[in-house]
């Protein structure tokens, strides 16, 4: 267990549609960090937020959204849905602003019918 | 930005024999390059890093190299298990104080066979 906690473990939904995951860092961690992982795909790394700003972006499209809280816990948004978007997605964190190692969490299996 | 392009995809070894795998990455300003395990239906989790300050480090069967002139590193696990069968991504990023964003390789699925 690493310490990082993701909801919902499991997603169903339409295409078309808005979802909301959610993410809770490592104690003490400042840094958070969403990824998208496709079916036989690597890790594609969408954004970075460290202590409420974002610090970092990746190729995260303009239907995705996320944000940082003040008690450190994140949230990615995913609007208008498409079958593409079905996916597993990761958060992971750490201490620093990006340095050392990233600390994952279960994921988030989003399927998109 | 940075480009990471990781060999082989696949990789079947029997046990007892050495796996390689290599990554070259394309931003020299890359500084930090670690490699995390997945195995099948579980988180990514970092098994061995290296800055770009020295060239090899080692952790018991498994060891990393990185050549910066070339802008490559390799993972290298001798004396293969059935255990170490998963999915291996390397990572190259740039740390600084502010920010640091990982760009991963597309993966290698190593298959170790008893």
């Amino acid at each position: 267990d690493s310490g990082v906690t993701q909801t919902p473990k499991h997603l169903i939904t339409a295409t078309g549609q808005r979802v909301t995951l959610r993410c809770s860092p490592r104690s003490g961690d400042l840094s958070v960090y969403w990824y998208q992982q496709s079916l036989d795909q690597g890790l594609q790394f969408l954004i970075q937020y460290y202590n409420g700003e974002e610090r970092a972006k990746g190729n995260i499209l303009e239907r995705f959204s996320a944000q940082q809280f003040p008690d450190l816990h994140s949230e990615l948004n995913l609007s208008s849905l498409e079958l593409g978007d079905s996916a597993l997605y990761f958060c992971a964190s750490s201490v620093g602003q990006g340095k050392g190692e990233q600390y994952f969490g279960p994921g988030t299996r989003l399927t998109v019918t | 930005g940075e480009n990471v392009e990781q060999h082989p995809s696949t990789l079947s070894v029997q046990e007892g024999d050495s796996a390689v795998i290599k990554c070259t990455y394309s931003d020299s300003a890359s500084n930090y390059f670690p490699w995390y395990k997945q195995e099948l239906g579980k988180r990514p989790q970092l098994i061995i890093d290296i800055r770009s300050n020295v060239g090899e480090k080692k952790d018991q069967r498994i060891a990393v190299t990185l050549n910066k002139t070339a802008k490559h590193f390799s993972l290298h696990i001798t004396e293969t298990q059935p255990e170490d069968s998963a999915v291996y991504f390397c990572a190259a990023s740039m740390e600084t104080d502010s920010w640091g964003k990982f760009q991963f390789g597309a993966g290698t699925q190593v298959v170790v066979t008893p």
